[in-house]
């Protein structure tokens, strides 16, 4: 079971569409980071969102962290096909050194 | 910088055989951690290490073992391959464990037969 759900899991839309992404639980989590990764490669980190409600927004994609720091979102506006790959979020749970990872939503955008 | 580096990129072992994934980065982090990565399931944690001598099991540590003899080195080692640890292999570093952000290296795409 895992302890982060992400949903959808797959995702393909046309360029100039907006979009939606969730990261779910039953879980508090003291913080919580979203990665970006292409096919290949490493994740590589795109936010972290650390208080109850707060809203990050990095170009054309927006995070909010939920009030009780139990789900986050990810909205992305007018989507590019550079948007495509696999978005995954990541908990962190009272700093025991160890990150709870969901599955990911594979993105795809087509021109 | 180069980051973190992980080798090989590829490797095919046979049931039983044993090897090393070798980790390295140039940061001077504290802390370095191995995921699996399969299929619908995310990122799990193998092993992690906060510091130069220190290491702790994570989710999915069976069949692993790790040493941390420097700060900058991390290696992965598979005693005896088994069919059920073809996976991708990622290494991943950061100042000081999460919420720090995550450094990873290119992966280890690794099949047993």
């Amino acid at each position: 079971t895992q302890l982060l759900e992400q949903s959808p899991q797959f995702l393909s839309i046309q360029e100039g569409e907006n979009l939606t992404v969730y990261c779910n639980s039953s879980s508090v989590f003291s913080s919580l980071q979203w990665y970006r990764q292409e096919p290949g490669e490493g994740p590589v980190l795109l936010v972290t969102v650390v208080t109850g409600g707060e809203v990050k927004k990095l170009k054309r994609l927006t995070f909010q962290f939920g009030d009780a720091r139990k789900d986050s979102s990810l909205h992305i506006t007018a989507a590019q096909p550079g948007d495509t790959g696999l978005y995954l979020c990541a908990g962190d749970r009272d700093s025991n050194y160890q990150l709870i990872w969901g599955a990911g939503t594979k993105l795809i955008i087509k021109p | 910088n180069a980051g973190v580096t992980q080798t090989p990129k590829f490797q095919v072992l046979k049931t039983g055989q044993s090897m090393t994934l070798q980790c390295a980065q140039d940061m001077n982090h504290e802390y370095m951690s191995w995921y699996r990565q399969d299929p619908g399931m995310g990122l799990r944690l193998i092993h992690y290490s906060v510091g130069a001598g220190i290491t702790d099991q994570g989710e999915v540590p069976n069949g692993y073992n790790v040493s941390r003899s420097t700060t900058e080195d991390f290696p992965l080692r598979l005693l005896s391959a088994a069919p059920s640890q073809t996976s991708v292999y990622f290494c991943a570093s950061s100042y000081r464990g999460p919420p720090n952000e995550q450094f990873f290296g290119p992966g280890t795409r690794l099949t047993v037969l």
